[in-house]
């Protein structure tokens, strides 16, 4: 069956620097991919629609310059956190969907600690 | 705006009875709805879903739902539940796109399992 992959699974980084996180779709091809956030022990929270070619999709409350969406192919889309804080410190989750109508791959997240 | 409502956040099960997981949505037009289920500090799996046609549906791990439009609902049913059915498990309902689907995700539902 279809895969995404996430990467890194967890990372720990110091206060003020960047994290990027990678989301591969293995076996097709996603013309778009969405990120979610999710704090411990609450639902996940859908941050951005990401879209190969063109500039995301970010939801109401989600600072772009702060969260960084880049796909630039159609098996690749990246997160970067800049200038992390450790209340940026969470799970974050990306989806991808072969197409229309199909139903959605998840990665297997990755936990951002931020120190 | 579409959202979900799991109005239990836990839920302890003795092991080989019956589960069922409440869901409410609201949304516009026809829902798109689907559970997912997610272990611990892992990406999620889609146990079901639902676009149309017979209104309950079955899905992976003997789980089933059933879509009830006039309570706006989408209970989900495991007739006999066993140890490794504890996880968290989230309800959603997606806004049909292009290419995959926005998904807006329920509060989640903890499910523990005695022996």
């Amino acid at each position: 069956g279809a895969v995404v992959s996430q990467h890194p699974s967890w990372v720990i980084c110091k206060s003020g620097t960047s994290v990027k996180i990678e989301c591969r779709s293995l076996d097709f091809q996603a013309t778009t991919m969405f990120w979610y956030r999710q704090f411990p022990k609450q639902s996940l929270m859908l941050m951005a629609t990401s879209n190969e070619g063109s500039k995301a999709t970010y939801e109401q409350g989600v600072e772009k310059d702060k969260f960084l969406i880049n796909h630039a192919s159609l098996t690749l889309s990246t997160l970067t956190v800049t200038s992390a804080h450790p209340e940026d410190s969470s799970f974050y989750i990306c989806s991808a969907s072969p197409g229309r109508g199909e139903k959605l791959f998840f990665g297997s997240g990755t936990q951002l600690s931020v120190l | 705006a579409q959202s979900v409502t799991q109005p239990d956040i836990h839920i302890t099960v003795s092991e080989g009875a019956s589960l069922e997981l409440r869901c409410n949505y609201s949304y516009g037009a026809t829902p798109y709805l689907f559970w997912y289920v997610q272990s611990p500090g892992q990406g999620l799996q889609l146990l079901l879903k639902y676009f149309s046609g017979d209104t309950l549906v079955q899905g992976i791990k003997g789980f089933e739902a059933e879509f009830k439009r006039s309570q706006s609902s989408f209970n989900l049913r495991k007739p006999s539940v066993h140890w490794s059915d504890a996880a968290e498990y989230f309800c959603a309902v997606g806004a049909y796109q292009a290419a995959g689907n926005k998904l807006t995700f329920g509060g989640g539902t903890r499910v523990l399992v005695k022996p």
